[in-house]
């Protein structure tokens, strides 16, 4: 299994472009979310999904859109980037067994917005 | 309001030293409790975690962690700090049926002196 896998390691964007940071799993799992993390800030949520077709809104949703049309896949698109969304993403995928969300995280994806 | 709080925001230990970190929680169904570990440009790996049970947990790595539900607090500990065990150090907590939704604190960054 490659577990989490993000795209891409690293992106530079200029403020208003738009993009979306891919975020792929091969375990089955039911849950994923994407987290963005800030120094002294910890990990914040973004968004987050509960399964194929379901998704709600985190403690950051504001610039930033999902949607995840199958299990594998949960794609995060920032729609006019700003530099306040200069951060590094995480996506992490859990599985629902028992009601345990323990969460396994992708590499990361590091984005700076100029 | 749920939240994390460490409140550690940087410790430097000498090699061979014992280790505390500590984690304090305000949570309003009963938790699930996580310690994560993040290397350098790494990605998040999960220590060990608190679901139910025996209150003294271990996880990789020699640490263990110890649910005190009258303090709110889920401490990690290692008896003996390694030079690799340098690293950023977070504790999150959960619930159950709540799947993708993690609540982390600000993070404790190890130093580890030779």
């Amino acid at each position: 299994n490659a577990g989490v896998t993000q795209t891409p390691k690293f992106q530079v964007l200029k403020t208003g472009q738009s993009m979306t940071l891919q975020c792929a799993q091969d375990m089955n799992h039911e849950y994923m979310s994407w987290y963005r993390q800030d120094p002294g800030m910890g990990l914040r949520l973004i968004h987050y999904s509960v399964g194929a077709g379901i998704t709600d809104q985190g403690e950051v949703p504001n610039g930033y859109n999902v949607s995840r049309s199958t299990t594998e896949d949960f794609p995060l698109r920032l729609l006019s980037a700003a530099p306040s969304q200069t951060s590094v993403y995480f996506c992490a995928s859990s599985p629902p067994t028992g009601g345990y969300n323990e969460q396994f995280f992708g590499p990361g994806t590091r984005l700076t917005v100029l | 309001a749920q939240s994390v709080t460490q409140p550690d925001i940087h410790i430097t230990v000498s090699e061979g030293a014992s280790l505390e970190l500590r984690c304090n929680y305000s949570y309003g169904a009963t938790p699930y409790l996580f310690w994560y570990v993040q290397s350098p440009g790494q990605g998040l790996q999960l220590l060990l975690k608190y679901f139910s049970g025996d209150t003294l947990v271990q996880g990789i790595k020699g640490f263990e962690a110890e649910f005190k539900r009258s303090q709110s607090s889920f401490n990690l500990r290692k008896p003996s700090v390694h030079w690799s065990d340098a690293a950023e150090y977070f504790c999150a907590v959960g619930a159950a049926n709540q799947g993708g939704k993690l609540i982390f604190g600000q993070g404790t960054e190890l130093s580890v002196k030779p």
